[in-house]
C-alpha cells in the first residue's frame, strides 16, 4: 500500500522557467510533510518542509503547496537551474507515529536543460 | 565528521553469506533511522532507534534482518544469509529529536548480492 504517492518518475523543464513536482497521500493522519533532494551516489538532503496547519511554505526558489482536502502536495522552484537537476522526494510523517517516522514517495527525477 | 558516515560505501556478497552496515550518526543526534532504497523504487523504512532502543522494527523485512545501536551512537544493521532480493542501497539517517526535527542522511552503503 503506497501512502505517499509520485506519479510522475521524470520531469523535463528549460533553465528560467518553473518546474512543478507533485506528490499525492492517502493517510489522512499525516500532518507534516517534507522534500527531500537527492544527488546520485549522495544521499538525499532536505529541502524545504510544510505543517498542516498550513497552505504554503517558502524558502527562495522553492515554495511548497498543501492542498489538504485533496491530499495533494507540491514543490514550485522557480526560476529552475541546471544545479536543481536532481532526484525529489516527497515525505510524510504522522504526529501519533512517535519518532518522525518518514514515508517516502518513489520520487522524480528532474531534469533542469540549460 | 560532519555529516552521517556509512561503511562501507560498497558491498558485493555471494547469496547465503552475512553482511553488515554501519552508520554512524551525527554527533548529539538521538534519533537514528535506516531505510533502503531498491532500483526504480523510493525510500523504504526499515527501523528507528531513539537512544539505544527501537520502539519501530516494522519495517525489517523478515527475521534475516537485524539492527542494533550501542551508546546511543553507531548502528549496525546485519543481514543474515542474503538474497539477491536484499540488493538496494541501504540508507541512514540521523536527527537531533524524535519529532519533526529534518532527518541527516548518509551516502549509503550499496549492497550487492550475487
Amino acid at each position: 500500500d503506497q501512502q505517499v504517492k509520485q506519479n510522475s518518475p521524470s520531469l523535463s523543464v528549460q533553465e528560467g522557467r518553473i518546474s512543478i513536482l507533485n506528490c499525492d497521500y492517502t493517510n489522512s493522519m499525516f500532518d507534516y510533510f517534507l522534500w527531500y533532494k537527492k544527488y546520485p551516489a549522495e544521499g538525499p538532503t532536505f529541502l524545504i518542509s510544510i505543517s498542516s496547519i498550513k497552505d504554503k511554505n517558502e524558502d527562495g526558489r522553492f515554495t511548497v503547496f498543501l492542498n489538504k482536502s485533496a491530499k495533494h502536495l507540491s514543490l514550485h522552484i522557480v526560476p529552475s537551474q541546471p544545479g536543481d537537476s536532481a532526484v525529489y522526494f516527497c515525505a510524510a510523517s504522522a504526529a501519533y507515529n512517535q519518532g518522525g517516522k518518514l514515508i517516502f514517495g518513489q520520487g522524480t527525477e528532474l531534469s533542469v536543460k540549460p | 565528521g560532519a555529516g552521517v558516515s556509512q561503511s562501507p560505501s560498497n558491498k558485493v556478497t555471494e547469496k547465503g553469506k552475512d553482511v553488515e552496515l554501519r552508520c554512524d550518526p551525527i554527533s548529539g543526534h538521538t534519533a537514528l533511522y535506516w531505510y533502503r532504497q531498491s532500483l526504480g523504487q523510493g525510500l523504504e523504512f526499515l527501523i528507528y532507534f531513539q537512544g539505544n532502543s527501537a520502539p519501530d522494527k516494522s519495517g525489517l523485512p523478515s527475521d534475516r534482518f537485524s539492527a542494533e545501536r550501542t551508546g546511543g551512537s553507531v548502528s549496525t544493521l546485519t543481514i543474515q544469509r542474503t538474497q539477491q532480493e536484499d540488493s538496494a542501497v541501504y540508507l541512514c539517517a540521523s536527527s537531533l529529536r524524535q519529532d519533526n526535527s529534518p532527518l541527516h542522511f548518509g551516502n549509503g552503503t550499496r549492497l550487492t548480492v550475487t
